[in-house]
């Protein structure tokens, strides 16, 4: 069974500390990751996605992926409160996404 | 701007009464999905739509159906909710390239009295 996981957190930085979010995965065929946004009671947002090893840069936001070690990370550098948020990641073989349970993250003033 | 809608934005219904959440999208896509999900829960996906192709989740329960009759639409059906089926519906679009991601509506919140 492909499983994608999270730490529930919650993640609490505080304000204009870098926020570092981990995944992992079991599927090793997976070709796509994605990081989602999603604010309490609204819909996952999409923020980054990442197809090949390395780093992948976007304002704020790193994603870093890791294949060998079926890893996924999300970097946001100088964290707001706006910030604060669960980050769901997706990982995708075929059309079908699989999404982990989420991390809640803090940031505080 | 190209979109995925959904409406209701919030749904109340009794107990074993039947309802029908909807999804359009101007975005043109040929996969269109249902995902349920439930607090600090990961999105369930319960079945999803690969242009015409309706492909059920294996545990999905009988009590939920869906609909597509064309590109645009789609519904989901639940013709008995239980207190078990509150949660947040979301409705997701996307392409089938590799690397397209999901467009997500606002989502649906179900209530069951």
């Amino acid at each position: 069974q492909k499983e994608v996981e999270q730490n529930s957190g919650p993640l609490s930085v505080p304000e204009g500390a870098i926020a570092s979010l981990n995944c992992t995965y079991s599927d090793r065929g997976s070709q796509s990751f994605f990081w989602y946004r999603q604010y309490s009671g609204k819909s996952p947002e999409l923020i980054m996605s990442i197809y090949s090893n390395g780093d992948k840069e976007d304002g704020r936001f790193t994603a870093q992926l890791n294949k060998a070690s079926q890893y996924v990370s999300l970097l946001i550098r100088d964290s707001q409160p706006s910030d604060s948020a669960t980050y769901l990641c997706a990982v995708r073989r075929s059309y079908i996404p699989t999404f982990g349970r989420g991390t809640s993250l803090i940031v505080h003033p | 701007d190209a979109m995925v809608i959904q409406n209701p934005r919030y749904q109340v219904t009794q107990f074993g009464k039947p309802v029908t959440l909807s999804c359009s999208q101007t975005l043109n896509h040929n996969v269109m999905y249902w995902y349920q999900q439930k607090s600090s829960q990961a999105p369930k996906l319960l079945f999803h739509y690969y242009d015409k192709d309706f492909n059920n989740e294996a545990d999905t329960p009988d009590n939920f159906q869906s609909r597509r009759p064309n590109t645009s639409f789609c519904f989901l059906d639940i013709r008995s909710p239980g207190l078990g089926d509150a949660a947040m519906y979301l409705c997701a679009t996307s392409r089938t390239g590799e690397g397209q991601p999901q467009h997500f509506g606002d989502g649906t919140r179900l209530s069951i009295l």
